[in-house]
């Protein structure tokens, strides 16, 4: 499948600072990237969908004050969490997907990064 | 009521065990359904998609109702290396567009 990559792995960082993370598609053009993140022992939830050249889509509850989503090409996004604080410590993990191939309707694939475990001290 | 409920676990089965994971949605304009595998601190990585008519790979078989709105992960001769979190996840919307939406995990322990 495809590689998506996303730096740094982990992160530490003091409170009111502000980290960003990239996400990169390596071998393929992602007109769309996911940002999730994960708190122990629960399920993925989406915070932002972000189109290319485009502002990012935001899901209820989630701040786009807060967590500022950059799609500036078709190979790279960038999440910035903004003034963190301990309760944004968490895994964050990216998605990305290739734009629609010509002639094609199936499902495709969401590529996961391997995630950013960031902590808030 | 969460979109995607699953039953957290965990199920510890010894090696060669037959284990069923069972995942319920809510939405019923959910499309597409897929199962993903998450290993400890790593991202998610798809297993396999579901159809209404069932299908196969290997050891592993998924089978979606819709009309109950049930998903269902077989999984035959269980191996140490099946240990890991199972995901169920479903598809809001159709042909390429539309987010995933993923449940809480089901957790699978092989042991020799």
């Amino acid at each position: 499948g495809a590689v998506v990559s996303q730096h740094p792995s982990w992160v530490i960082c003091k409170s009111g600072t502000s980290v960003k993370i990239e996400c990169r598609s390596l071998d393929f053009q992602a007109t769309t990237m996911f940002w999730y993140r994960q708190f122990p022992k629960q399920s993925l939830m989406l915070m932002a969908t972000s189109n290319e050249g485009s502002k990012a889509t935001y899901e209820q509850g989630v701040e786009k004050d807060k967590f500022l989503i950059n799609h500036a090409s078709l190979t790279l996004s960038t999440l910035t969490v903004t003034s963190a604080h301990p309760e944004d410590s968490s895994f964050y993990i990216c998605s990305a997907r290739q734009g629609v191939a010509s002639g094609r309707a199936s499902y495709n694939e969401q590529f996961f990064g391997p995630g950013t475990r960031l902590t808030v001290l | 009521r969460k979109e995607v409920e699953q039953d957290p676990g965990p199920f510890n089965v010894p090696e060669g065990a037959t284990v069923a994971f069972n995942c319920t949605y809510s939405n019923s304009a959910s499309q597409s359904f897929f199962w993903y595998r998450q290993d400890c601190r790593k991202e998610p990585k798809l297993l396999m998609s579901v159809y209404s008519s069932g299908n196969e790979d290997g050891r592993f078989t998924a089978q979606l109702n819709r009309a109950s709105q049930y998903i269902s992960l077989l999984i035959r001769d269980s191996k140490l290396s099946d240990s890991a979190t199972y995901l169920c996840v479903v598809r809001l919307g159709s042909g390429n567009t539309g987010k995933l939406i993923f449940g809480q995990g089901t957790t699978l322990q092989v042991k020799p």
